[in-house]
């Protein structure tokens, strides 16, 4: 059971493709995230929003651009990708405007670039 | 830089047995910790946390032990069960000034495969 859903699952596209990846939170939470998960690396942070606003862009580059049109969706839009971004992305969602708070995560869209 | 990570990349053990899995971390100004768990196929799943106030927190069949002097972290998984495998990692949370909750730095991972 999750109160954070992503879609699709999976996804494969070509370097010409445009694509987005969906994520939505049941959980009542102000703050959402989305990070990348490559083989033996720790997850990486790409981008917060609190209360639909951007916090954090984590250097990610122009095309993953990121949408948040309200505190319970997210989107990461997706154009021109290249191979080395083939990894899990994964959203996550948590209260804001304090610390000590865990993140809640999504189970994750493999991407697969080709 | 700033980092956390874990002692064993790897852990086997039998079924029944007790689990401890290790995190060290260098942020000595790091206020909070998170433990999770994930399975093949899943994201992370929150286990339990630990606030810097603290050397001790259990949950049903773990326990996280701080320790503050070494800046060491660890998970015990009490009576190990097939279900318990997966992949654990910690995570911290630094305290910046006016404090940021989304600065989760995350650990490498440990497997942990459980034995029949």
């Amino acid at each position: 059971e999750t109160g954070v859903t992503q879609t699709p699952r999976h996804l494969v596209m070509g370097m010409t493709n445009k694509k987005s990846l969906k994520c939505e939170q049941h959980l009542g939470h102000n703050a959402m995230y989305w990070y990348k998960q490559s083989a033996k690396k720790p997850l990486e942070l790409m981008f917060v929003y609190n209360f639909k606003e951007q916090t954090e862009n984590n250097s990610v580059p122009s095309r993953f651009s990121p949408e948040c049109p309200n505190s319970s969706h997210l989107f990461l839009h997706l154009h021109t990708l290249q191979p080395e971004d083939s990894a899990l992305y994964l959203c996550a969602s948590s209260h804001s405007g304090g610390q000590n708070q865990p993140q809640h995560f999504g189970d994750g869209t493999r991407l697969s670039i080709l | 830089g700033e980092s956390v990570g874990l002692h064993l990349p790897t852990l086997s053990v039998q079924e029944g047995d007790n689990s401890i899995i290790n995190c060290a971390y260098s942020n000595s100004a790091s206020d909070y910790f998170i433990w999770y768990k994930q399975e093949s196929g899943k994201g992370p799943q929150f286990i339990i946390d630990i606030r810097s106030n603290m050397d001790k927190r259990q949950g049903q069949r773990v326990t996280v032990l701080l320790n503050k002097t070494v800046k060491h972290l660890s998970l015990q998984i009490a009576a190990t069960q097939p279900g318990d495998s997966a992949v654990y990692f910690c995570a911290e949370i630094p305290t910046y000034s006016g404090g940021s909750n989304y600065k989760l730095t995350f650990g490498k991972g440990t497997l942990l495969t459980v034995n029949p």
